[in-house]
């Protein structure tokens, strides 16, 4: 059974660094072709993609977000994590990591909401 | 970026009755390996996205065969034969044939 779980603060100041972890179980990040990506939904909004990262370590990410987003795996510990720097209220959003093979994403974490305020 | 577009936005329905929604992509989203590039996820309310169609007309696992996926060009379509009350929610499709990956807007299902 595959499962996967974000973790991180829960409410962040503006300007600050947001560090995101995805903690999953049931597959390898070593095995070819799987990935995990993040993709996150502001309160009462569409699905925004923001990075993957594969087992080979190449990393893909938003280009509108590239400069601010960091995404990195230790395999030894099954976990992904995203870094999000100089973060802005309209950084709010629930953040989703989700497994991705097949060239979709199969199983998805329950999301954690993030909240940008001072 | 490859721009997604979904129509309609939102879509009332009666149980038993079929339903459809389209989604249209700024750029042919075909690979080199014959497939489309091109995901539907189903949104519950206060859940967690999941995966319906990929490579745009196959099921994934689990998904009951009355929602099934079809493909002419840029054009995209889910349908779903009879609906359910467990139907209700957000449809998204996306595609993965370029980075970003891009979704749509998302259409609201909702019961009559």
């Amino acid at each position: 059974q595959i499962t996967l779980k974000e973790s991180g603060p829960t409410l962040v100041k503006p300007s600050q660094t947001l560090t995101l972890t995805c903690t999953f179980s049931g597959f390898s990040l070593i095995t070819g072709g799987v990935a995990v990506g993040w993709i996150r939904q502001p309160p009462g909004e569409a699905l925004e993609w923001l990075a993957l990262i594969y087992g080979d370590d190449k990393t893909l990410y938003s280009p509108s977000l590239k400069s601010r987003l960091t995404i990195t795996k230790d395999t030894s510990k099954n976990q992904v994590v995203l870094t999000v720097t100089n973060v802005d209220p309209v950084d709010t959003a629930t953040y989703y990591c989700a497994h991705r093979r097949n060239s979709n994403y199969q199983n998805w974490g329950q999301g954690t909401l993030v909240t940008v305020s001072s | 970026d490859i721009v997604m577009t979904q129509a309609p936005l939102s879509l009332p329905v009666t149980p038993g009755e079929p339903a459809s929604i389209s989604c249209r992509s700024s750029q042919s989203l075909l690979h080199s390996n014959g497939y489309n590039f091109l995901d539907w996820y189903f949104q519950k309310p206060g859940q967690s996205p999941q995966v319906l169609i990929y490579f745009g007309s196959n099921r994934a696992s689990g998904v009951p065969d009355r929602f099934s996926g079809s493909a002419s060009g840029t054009d995209f379509t889910l349908k779903i034969s009879r609906v359910e009350a467990e139907d209700v929610g957000f449809y998204y499709c996306m595609q993965s044939l370029q980075t970003p990956h891009t979704f749509g807007q998302g259409t609201r299902l909702e019961i009559k």
